[in-house]
């Protein structure tokens, strides 16, 4: 089955302490990203990757880090979380143009105390 | 600033009935539209995609409209059942070299019997 995985969907963790959400995609997609979903606010894009080893910043990268060594997968990073970093994140691959579908991962929930 | 603003925020209809949702964007260039569905908690599910020169396309019960002169969409949906309470996503693919995705914050749909 075509997916997106990510883990773990659930984290609680204190502030500074480092963390990595891994994702993961099976349909050999060039392009993924990370997103941010904020009560009232549309997601916002972390970072992306547009192949291996060519990653870029989106909208709201600070505090973040990713690495994109094989195709499938795409981790995030939070070297040192605060407690603005509590959000719902979601983890997204295509084939690599403008048209194509868009496929999600089921998202991770992050609290951060 | 590229923009996507849909309206509206919220929307309470009863099963079996007709609604519309509607999306504006201001995002130049313009490559593609696409509406979402996301049912809490979980990542978006794609339910159509439209190129500047397609206005209208359907996924069964849903039909999306694209006026790409007045740069307006809408999303209407058809005998409406529980399962369509979601909230439902206007994007916006902008022409640019990080094959950008803008979204919209969303209309919470709520369907009830």
């Amino acid at each position: 089955e075509a997916q997106v995985t990510q883990n773990p969907r659930y984290l609680i963790t204190v502030t500074g302490k480092k963390l990595t959400v891994t994702c993961s995609q099976n349909m050999n997609h060039e392009y993924m990203s990370w997103y941010r979903q904020d009560p009232g606010l549309g997601l916002r894009q972390i970072y992306y990757s547009m192949n291996v080893e060519v990653t870029d910043k989106g909208d709201v990268p600070e505090g973040y880090k990713v690495s994109r060594k094989e195709k499938r997968n795409f981790p995030l990073i939070l070297e040192s979380p605060s407690p603005n970093q509590t959000s719902l994140y979601f983890c997204a691959s295509r084939r690599g143009t403008l048209v194509d579908e868009q496929y999600f991962g089921p998202g991770t929930r992050l609290t951060v105390t | 600033k590229n923009q996507v603003e849909q309206s509206p925020q919220s929307l309470i209809i009863l099963e079996g009935k007709n609604c519309t949702l509607q999306c504006n964007y201001t995002v130049s260039p313009f490559s593609n539209l696409r509406w979402y569905k996301q049912d809490t908690g979980r990542g978006p599910v794609s339910l159509t995609i439209m190129t500047f020169s397609e206005n209208t396309k359907s996924n069964g019960r849903y039909t999306a409209t694209l006026d790409a002169d007045t740069k307006q969409s809408s999303l209407h949906i058809t005998a409406s059942q529980l399962s369509d309470s979601a909230s439902y996503i206007c994007v916006v693919s902008e022409v640019d070299s990080s094959y950008k995705l803008i979204f919209g914050s969303g209309t919470r749909l709520l369907v009830r019997p």
